[in-house]
């Protein structure tokens, strides 16, 4: 079983669609989560941490459920630009990011 | 701007052949990572370094080795390349924000390597 794992997707959604990944973690020790975008062929980047609260920012809200293992990223009001793979990422002991495989997004018009 | 930049970007090699891929970053971070992603993997860590002289091994470094003789750069080379070593390479330097208790990784622009 991966250390972090996502539904590689792809999801089609039309633009202004609500669209929602999850992601599930294994290693409960995990300290910190992030999502990362990645544009085909290009380096991941960071879109934003994940906190036990819930964050938001913007069109994108973050959530994490320790006790269930999981976490999610909500995008509202899609755009064409969303479309992309995101990166599900646990951070662990001695600051090792773990990724799951991405889930891909395509947003038509 | 500070940047973390990769070279080269491409490149293509011949089976047993040494290759050395560079990664140069000028944020003066100490954490410095090699990552290789291949499809059905995601990315997975090669090496990394927490300072100069400091490297550790990752997840897959088998045929895999770093030096970091300064804090900008991480060299990877790869000994005897094999195929199994086609992929595309990341490298990502990170600092840990005290104040805000996180840390985060910055990617380079990676290096695309075929080996034939």
């Amino acid at each position: 079983r991966k250390e972090v794992e996502q539904d590689p997707g792809p999801f089609n959604v039309p633009e202004g669609a609500t669209v929602a990944f999850n992601c599930t973690y294994s290693n409960s020790a995990s300290q910190s989560f992030f999502w990362y975008r990645q544009d085909c062929r290009k380096e991941p980047k960071l879109l934003m941490s994940v906190y036990s609260s819930g964050n938001e920012d913007g069109r994108f809200t973050a959530q994490l459920n320790r006790a269930s293992q999981y976490i999610s990223l909500l995008i509202r009001d899609s755009k064409l630009s969303d479309s992309a793979t995101y990166l599900c990422v646990a951070l662990n002991a001695g600051n090792m990011l773990t990724f799951g495989g991405g889930t891909r997004l395509m947003v038509k018009p | 701007d500070a940047e973390i930049t990769q070279s080269p970007r491409h490149k293509i090699t011949e089976t047993g052949r040494q290759v050395t891929l560079a990664c140069h970053q000028t944020w003066n971070h100490n954490n410095m990572f090699w990552y290789r992603q291949d499809l059905g993997h995601g990315l997975r860590l090669i090496h990394y370094s927490y300072g100069v002289h400091d490297t550790n091994k990752g997840e897959v470094s088998d045929g895999y080795s770093v030096s970091r003789s300064n804090t900008e750069d991480l060299p990877l080379t790869l000994e005897s390349a094999a195929s199994s070593q086609t992929s595309v390479y990341f490298c990502a330097s990170s600092e840990r924000d005290t104040a805000k208790g996180e840390e985060t990784q910055y990617f380079g622009p990676g290096t695309r390597l075929l080996v034939l």
